[in-house]
């Protein structure tokens, strides 16, 4: 098993640019998050999905939209970027609901200038 | 909300036992206390969960008082290698997991 995999490792981007930073895991896992770590910070939860269909709202939303139509499959898509979302991206999944160990991918570090 | 709070830092030297304590005071009833552990340009890794008392495993032990306000984590027997940020993770409101900023471990030779 490949894990939870993320694309791309490394990105810059222009303000007001669009892009998507896909995740993909093959577990089988409901349960698929993204997340932000701006530098010597913990992770904020950006959206959360708990299935195929269904996406919801955590911590920071702002700017930032996700669809989940597979299981595999959940990417994250920047509208127009700013420099503040300059930061590490991470892709998390898991077997069911929170209390579920979380399995990260590799991150995708994004700058936008 | 249930947040967290830790140390920032800790430094150790190499075969030291490590204790890292989180509070967290709004726990609800249901939840788990969950430790990440994190190494410089990777995603966070799972070490160990608990509910209340004690858990032990390969890597870590798990300590929960009977109010389960507070967790400690305990590493045995430290190396360079378990240099990293520790995070104490407690489910938040209608399931959103909040990640404090964690503690960052510093073990020296």
């Amino acid at each position: 098993n490949a894990g939870v995999t993320q694309t791309p490792k490394f990105q810059v981007l222009k303000t007001g640019q669009s892009m998507t930073l896909q995740c993909a895991q093959d577990m089988n896992h409901e349960y698929m998050s993204w997340y932000r770590q701006d530098p010597g910070m913990g992770l904020r939860l950006i959206h959360y999905s708990v299935g195929a269909g269904i996406t919801d709202q955590g911590e920071v939303p702002n700017g930032y939209n996700v669809s989940r139509s597979t299981t595999e499959d959940f990417p994250l898509r920047l509208l127009s970027a700013a420099p503040s979302q300059t930061s590490v991206y991470f892709c998390a999944s898991s077997w069911g609901d929170y209390q579920e160990t979380q399995y990260f991918g590799p991150g995708t570090r994004l700058l936008v200038l | 909300l249930a947040k967290t709070t830790q140390p920032i830092s800790m430094d150790s030297y190499e075969g030291q036992e490590v204790n890292i304590t989180c509070s967290h005071n709004n726990i609800a009833t249901n939840d788990y206390i969950t430790w990440y552990q994190q190494f410089p340009s990777q995603g966070p890794r799972f070490i160990i969960q608990g509910y209340k008392t004690k858990v032990t495993n390969e890597v870590a032990s798990l300590f929960i008082p009977a109010d389960r306000k507070s967790s400690t984590l305990s590493l045995p027997r430290v190396s360079l290698s378990d240099t990293a940020v520790y995070y104490c993770l407690v489910p938040g409101r209608a399931g959103k997991s909040t990640f404090g900023d964690g503690t960052t471990l510093t073990v020296k030779p």
